[in-house]
């Protein structure tokens, strides 16, 4: 089957470095996306990998590994702003999106 | 966890077809469902949020007239692209919510030539 794990919570500090990593098990890879989504508010788009390596967008990043089947969003420079959920998604050779449960990001001053 | 379905996953049509997109609670009752629309590498614009036995409501800019919704039952709801044409070429999504928490479906992609 098609599987997208992700943690369900992590807690950080505010101004410190956290990583989010997503697994992956798809059948086919058209890309993977990172979201970010507050509570009561529509996903917002983070991020678009489809080949290896890093992408970096301010303090933002994400990186992918095609053959590892992973990928993960490197947040910088965390802000209070940044609590929300991280919802990793791959689009698999139908074109599907395969969705994770989220990751719940706690920022603490 | 909560799973939600999308039928078809891929439709392709001629301009001026109608298409329905049907979105699946499958093992759990969804008193609301969104609907959403992606654009390439973009954000998902919330269409639409619809209510069990209820008018949906519209995001602004959304014309209800042509996306039509329907929530018939706590498992399904369905969205008809009315008149298509190769601008509403696109993908959408729908998510239901659960216990507070909003799970997605996997998408329908709307090729309109």
């Amino acid at each position: 089957g098609q599987n997208i794990d992700q943690p369900t919570e992590m807690t950080a500090t505010e101004g410190a470095i956290v990583q989010i990593n997503c697994t992956y098990q798809t059948s086919g890879f058209n890309g993977l996306f990172w979201y970010q989504q507050h509570a009561g508010e529509a996903p917002t788009f983070l991020s678009y990998n489809v080949l290896d390596g890093l992408e970096e967008k301010g303090r933002f990043s994400s990186f992918l590994s095609r053959s590892k089947g992973y990928s993960y969003l490197l947040l910088k420079e965390l802000q209070m702003k940044d609590s929300a959920s991280y919802l990793c998604a791959v689009m698999d050779s139908n074109y599907q999106l395969i969705w994770g449960a989220g990751t719940k990001l706690i920022i603490k001053p | 966890g909560a799973v939600v379905s999308q039928h078809p996953s891929w439709v392709i049509c001629k301009s001026g077809t109608s298409v329905k997109i049907e979105c699946r609670s499958l093992d759990f009752q969804a008193t609301t469902m969104f609907w959403y629309r992606q654009f390439p590498k973009q954000s998902l614009m919330l269409m639409a949020t619809s209510n069990e036995g209820s008018k949906a409501t519209y995001e602004q800019g959304v014309e209800k007239d042509k996306f039509l919704i329907n929530h018939a039952s706590l498992t399904l709801s369905t969205l008809t692209v009315t008149s298509a044409h190769p601008e509403d070429s696109s993908f959408y999504i729908c998510s239901a919510t659960a216990a507070g928490e909003q799970f997605f479906g996997p998408g329908t992609r709307l090729t309109v030539l």
